[in-house]
């Protein structure tokens, strides 16, 4: 079937940098994407991982493991905006669906 | 002006009631989904539609409807609205690509009584 796993929630203090991982499973693979959702907003597109390695854009940096079946978008400089949800997802083979994760709500305190 | 257009923002019904849920979108892409988010669920597909003259069923498709009017609209209806479909509903498109993100509405918060 298809899976996939990240944290509930997350503290860290401004200036810091925080790691949210993910993991999933899925029998036909074609690429990762991380979102951000603060509450009552719509989720907006972060970065995409198709390939093994790290992305980096910014002050966001998403890496992606397929063997391991494994993600973790990377913040650095923690500010108060980026206080929100973050979201894993996937996109599945034959049909082109994206799967997503519950979300993890990151709390970025003083 | 929003580039995912949805409405209304905000909706109360009653159990019952059919409710239309509307979606325009002025971004030229063909793709557009409709997903529901619940707290501690995260977003569910219920539809998706890669052109006009195609619609699939998501992972949680009964008790909806859809119709792909033009390649701008895609509206998702509630025939008989049950209090267990009280969600956060969002409108989403993304063009043709396996690598290409999706761009969400600002979502419909729908309560059923």
């Amino acid at each position: 079937g298809q899976n996939i796993d990240q944290p509930t929630e997350m503290t860290a203090t401004e200036g810091a940098i925080v790691q949210i991982n993910c993991t999933y499973q899925t029998s036909g693979f074609n690429g990762l994407f991380w979102y951000q959702q603060h509450a009552g907003e719509a989720p907006t597109f972060l970065s995409y991982n198709v390939l093994d390695g790290l992305e980096e854009k910014g002050r966001f940096s998403s890496f992606l493991s397929r063997s391991k079946g494994y993600s973790y978008l990377l913040l650095k400089e923690l500010q108060m905006k980026d206080s929100a949800s973050y979201l894993c997802a996937f996109r599945s083979t034959g049909g082109f669906k994206t799967i997503f994760g519950a979300g993890t709500r990151l709390f970025v305190k003083a | 002006d929003a580039d995912v257009t949805q409405t209304p923002r905000n909706r109360i019904t009653k159990t019952g009631k059919r409710i239309m849920l509307e979606c325009s979108q002025t971004k030229g892409h063909d793709r557009m989904y409709w997903y529901r988010q619940d707290p501690g669920l995260g977003l569910r597909l219920i539809y998706y539609s890669f052109d006009v003259k195609d619609i699939n069923k998501g992972e949680i498709s009964d008790g909806y409807s859809v119709s792909r009017q033009a390649q701008a609209k895609f509206s998702l209806s509630l025939e008989s609205a049950i209090p267990n479909q009280t969600a956060l509903y969002f409108c989403a498109t993304s063009d043709r690509g396996g690598n290409q993100p999706q761009h969400f509405g600002d979502g419909t918060r729908l309560s059923i009584l």
